[in-house]
């Protein structure tokens, strides 16, 4: 079965800091992966997304950058943190191909940045 | 888009009650749903889904409701328990099998 395993699970990182969350898909091959950042009480608001290894597609400008190294994982990395990357980041995963019962999300890291 | 930045609709029920949580959809070509539930402090886990050759679907205590004419999509919960508390996300299926997500409904069970 698949599975996806995000860490850490918290993080309290000092502005200006660097910063990488790391995300590895088991059980797949070729899957769709995404990080989201979810700010308190609020919705999710989708920051990456990649369909393989090396692409990445951006869906807002900011601070924050990902990479995909390999095939099932999916690293979210910032150079210097601000105090508004505070939030929730989930990552997640969908099949390439037909995405079925949608994505599959890990169990977040709860950043923040003081 | 915007509604990310919203604070989440809320909704309090009577436990034993039933709750029914909306989401106005925005493509008219999507064709494939989804509802999620959030626990607090975890990820989004699958609920149940509902293709748009459907006007309803049925889970253990769950039905989803699809009306296309209207693009509104709602979720019913049976006999609401404590541990529904949590919050609701709808997700529609757009080209490019990329899912968008509804702002989100935070479901408060009383006791």
């Amino acid at each position: 079965s698949q599975t996806i395993h995000q860490w850490p699970a918290t993080l309290v990182q000092p502005v200006g800091s660097p910063l990488s969350l790391e995300c590895t898909v088991e059980g797949t091959s070729n899957p769709n992966l995404y990080w989201y950042r979810q700010a308190a009480g609020r919705g999710l608001q989708l920051l990456f997304y990649s369909v393989g290894i090396g692409q990445i597609s951006s869906e807002v400008p900011q601070n924050l950058s990902a990479s995909r190294p390999q095939d099932r994982q999916f690293i979210l990395s910032s150079k210097k943190l601000l105090l508004s990357d505070s939030g929730f980041y989930l990552c997640a995963w969908s099949s390439g191909s037909a995405p079925l019962y949608g994505y599959t999300f890990g169990s977040g890291t709860r950043l923040t940045v003081v | 888009g915007e509604s990310v930045g919203l604070h989440l609709p809320t909704l309090s029920v009577q436990e034993g009650d039933n709750s029914i949580i909306n989401c106005a959809y925005s493509n008219s070509a999507s064709d494939y749903f989804i509802w999620y539930k959030q626990e607090s402090g975890k990820g989004p886990q699958f609920i149940i889904d509902i293709r748009s050759n459907m006007d309803k679907r049925q889970g253990q205590r769950v039905t989803v409701l699809l009306n296309k004419t209207v693009k509104h999509l709602s979720l019913q919960i049976a006999a609401t328990q404590p541990g529904d508390s949590a919050v609701y996300f709808c997700a529609e299926l757009h080209t490019g099998n990329q899912f968008y997500f509804g702002t989100g409904t935070s479901l408060t069970v009383i006791p």
